[in-house]
């Protein structure tokens, strides 16, 4: 069975620092792997989408590469700012089209 | 935004009832997902379907059904609710194997 884990579990960085946010799962027959963003209280929101046979996908301040061999994936946000406080999960799609979501990584920026 | 709804927003339901919760989509995608998110064991998926009429089962479907009679409709259905399935429920599309994007989600207390 597939799984994904995020390490670490909460993250608390001061305004300016760059992010780096970790994801490796256990299985590296995945289709795709997807970055999503989390509100409290809120749904989650897709940032960004690396197919299996891409390194890299990036948007704006987001940067996310992918190992497939290595089963790991890594999301940098640059020049981090109070608003980019959020939870971010890393899910990866498996051979059966199911995503499989790891716990998440409480992210707090600080002023 | 995805044009996702999800409804109700809130429940609070009694042992025993049963209680279905709706998603409604705008964008004509293919697949429909239900999942639940609970702390301490994240996202988990519930059901799934790829068209109309066709659904299959997810990691946690036991005391769930589910029924898609429309393309823009999903249903989940607790037949008979218990303590064990309040949660944060969140209703998800996507066109193929792809990126997926959620609902606002529905907040169900079984008591």
């Amino acid at each position: 069975k597939q799984e994904v884990t995020q390490i670490p579990a909460a993250l608390s960085v001061p305004e300016g620092e760059n992010l780096v946010l970790n994801c490796s799962f256990t299985d590296s027959a995945i289709y795709n792997l997807q970055w999503f963003r989390q509100d409290p209280g809120k749904g989650l929101t897709s940032l960004l989408l690396i197919q299996s046979s891409q390194r890299e996908q990036t948007s704006g301040r987001l940067n996310a590469s992918l190992d497939k061999s290595s089963g790991r994936s890594t999301l940098y946000i640059a020049a981090s700012q109070p608003g980019d406080s959020a939870t971010y999960l890393c899910a990866v799609t498996d051979s059966w089209g199911k995503l499989q979501f790891g716990a998440g990584t409480q992210v707090v920026v600080t002023p | 935004d995805a044009g996702i709804t999800q409804s109700p927003r809130h429940k609070v339901t009694e042992t025993g009832t049963p209680v279905t919760l709706r998603c409604h989509q705008t964008e004509n995608h293919r697949y429909m997902y239900w999942y639940r998110q609970d702390p301490g064991h994240g996202l988990r998926l519930i059901h799934y379907s790829y068209g109309v009429k066709d659904t299959d089962k997810g990691e946690v479907s036991d005391g769930y059904s589910v029924s898609r009679s429309k393309t823009e409709d999903f249903l989940l259905t607790l037949e008979s609710a218990t303590s064990s399935q309040t949660s944060v429920y969140f209703c998800a599309i996507s066109l193929f194997w792809g990126e997926q994007y959620f609902g606002p989600g529905t907040r169900l207390t079984v008591t």
